[in-house]
């Protein structure tokens, strides 16, 4: 199965930059994922990372670290719409997706 | 492609009462999902399929039962609702599992169920 910790809630200003930390533990590594929700809405898929490293994508990046079990969510020039949870999701095997709660981030003004 | 659609998007019950979640996807994938969330809360997987005619549960699947006899549809059957299972409940599909890639999750908009 899988084991993942986040942080419950995070707050952070609009235009600034966040980082959403993540540590893993798995029974078989095979990528992690990265996934926004919003409010009363259905989860989108923002990141799948499977090598160590930085990938990034627009505003948004994810980095990996396999070896310490890490990962972390960067968000760059917030904007109130990126207020929503985000989950991280380490699969272990071939199993389905487990989606925790995530971390609450609320952007203020 | 509509992707993953649901039907209906809002229902409510009686107790007793028995009803069908559609989930229908276009994307030709061979993995589809439900879950359930309550609020406040993570997803919970219900159960799953890994191809046609082929269901497994998941973690919270008393009270429901599944059919795949398609690689579009996925049907979610609740018999004897039940107050506890007021929820939202959400139909996912993916390509694969595994390293291959293509594993990311699309998620249908959600049938919102009320069980009275």
């Amino acid at each position: 199965g899988q084991n993942i910790d986040q942080p419950t809630e995070m707050t952070a200003t609009e235009g600034a930059i966040v980082q959403i930390n993540c540590t893993y533990q798995t029974s078989g590594f095979n990528g992690l994922f990265w996934y926004q929700q919003h409010a009363g809405e259905a989860p989108t898929f923002l990141s799948y990372n499977v090598l160590d490293g930085l990938e990034e994508k627009g505003r948004f990046s994810s980095f990996l670290s396999r070896s310490k079990g890490y990962s972390y969510l960067l968000l760059k020039e917030l904007q109130m719409k990126d207020s929503a949870s985000y989950l991280c999701v380490a699969p272990s095997g071939n199993t389905p997706l487990v989606f925790g709660k995530g971390t609450r981030l609320s952007v203020i003004a | 492609n509509a992707g993953v659609t649901q039907t209906p998007k809002f229902r409510i019950l009686k107790i007793g009462q028995s009803m069908t979640l559609q989930c229908t996807q276009d994307m030709n994938h061979n993995y589809m999902y439900w879950y359930r969330q309550d609020p406040g809360m993570g997803l919970k997987l219900i159960y799953y399929s890994v191809g046609a005619g082929i269901t497994d549960k998941g973690e919270v699947p008393n009270g429901y039962n599944v059919s795949r006899s398609t690689t579009e549809d996925f049907p979610l059957r609740l018999e004897l609702a039940a107050p506890s299972q007021t929820s939202v409940y959400f139909c996912a599909s993916s390509h694969t599992t595994g390293l291959a890639g293509g594993y990311e999750q699309y998620f249908g908009p959600g049938t919102r169920l009320t069980v009275t």
